[in-house]
């Protein structure tokens, strides 16, 4: 089973306008990660967050964790067009490897 | 060089046909990664390679055959798919699986091959 579910499924808004999407996860983690992947293409890794973090910059992406909620949230701020992506949380899961979350498709409006 | 090169871009096989993708990276990372992607799903793992040895195979059944000749090069063979095997296979790499800390790895990721099985 996934280990992450990302809220909201799919967004939609207007260029400029911040977007905001939210990660939980079922057990502890010593990290939660952020990737973007454009339609067709290979994942991109964003940022990366440890657990003792609470908040993590990293230009227009700002990247919160709160491990008693077990949750993660991800802000980007004064969206482009080339923001219009998927989203997708990660989160070790055994031996060493990574479980993708369910994804936000994010759609930019111009 | 911090890029995972996947060939081919694009593949379209019968079920009988055997074929292979190839995933290459020059960043020495000593662990990569087969996914399987389906449309609006997130990746889900099939095979890590860590120091050139099969270390997870996510119960992929048997037509699916990777092999890791070098520290760089990553392959999956495929041989009598089935229609519903088409998706988009992505590789990627990372530093090390059994890094010193319990941190896990960032992976890089390539473009993907889109595989379609007729």
């Amino acid at each position: 089973s996934q280990q992450g579910e990302e809220d909201p499924q799919a967004l939609s808004i207007q260029e400029g306008e911040n977007a905001t999407m939210n990660c939980s996860y079922k057990t502890s983690i010593n990290n939660l990660q952020w990737y973007r992947q454009n339609s067709g293409r290979g994942l991109v890794h964003l940022i990366l967050i440890r657990s003792n973090e609470r908040e993590k910059h990293s230009g227009r992406l700002r990247v919160t964790l709160d491990t008693s909620k077990k949750s993660s949230s991800l802000l980007i701020t004064a969206s482009r067009a080339a923001d219009t992506a998927s989203y997708f949380c990660a989160t070790e899961g055994s031996a060493s490897k990574i479980i993708f979350g369910s994804g936000t498709r994010l759609s930019i409006r111009p | 060089d911090t890029e995972v090169t996947q060939t081919p871009k694009h593949l379209v096989m019968g079920m009988t046909n055997k074929k292979s993708l190839k995933c290459e990276q020059h960043m020495g990372h000593r662990a990569m990664y087969w996914y399987k992607q389906k449309a609006k799903k997130p990746p889900e793992l099939m095979f890590v390679y860590s120091y050139e040895k099969l270390s997870i195979n996510e119960s992929v059944p048997s037509r699916f055959s990777p092999e890791c000749p070098n520290s760089s090069l990553l392959n999956l063979h495929l041989h009598a798919l089935q229609p519903e095997d088409s998706a988009l296979y992505l590789c990627a790499s990372s530093q090390d699986t059994r890094a010193a800390t319990p941190y896990t790895d960032t992976q890089y990721f390539g473009p993907g091959t889109r595989l379609t099985v007729l």
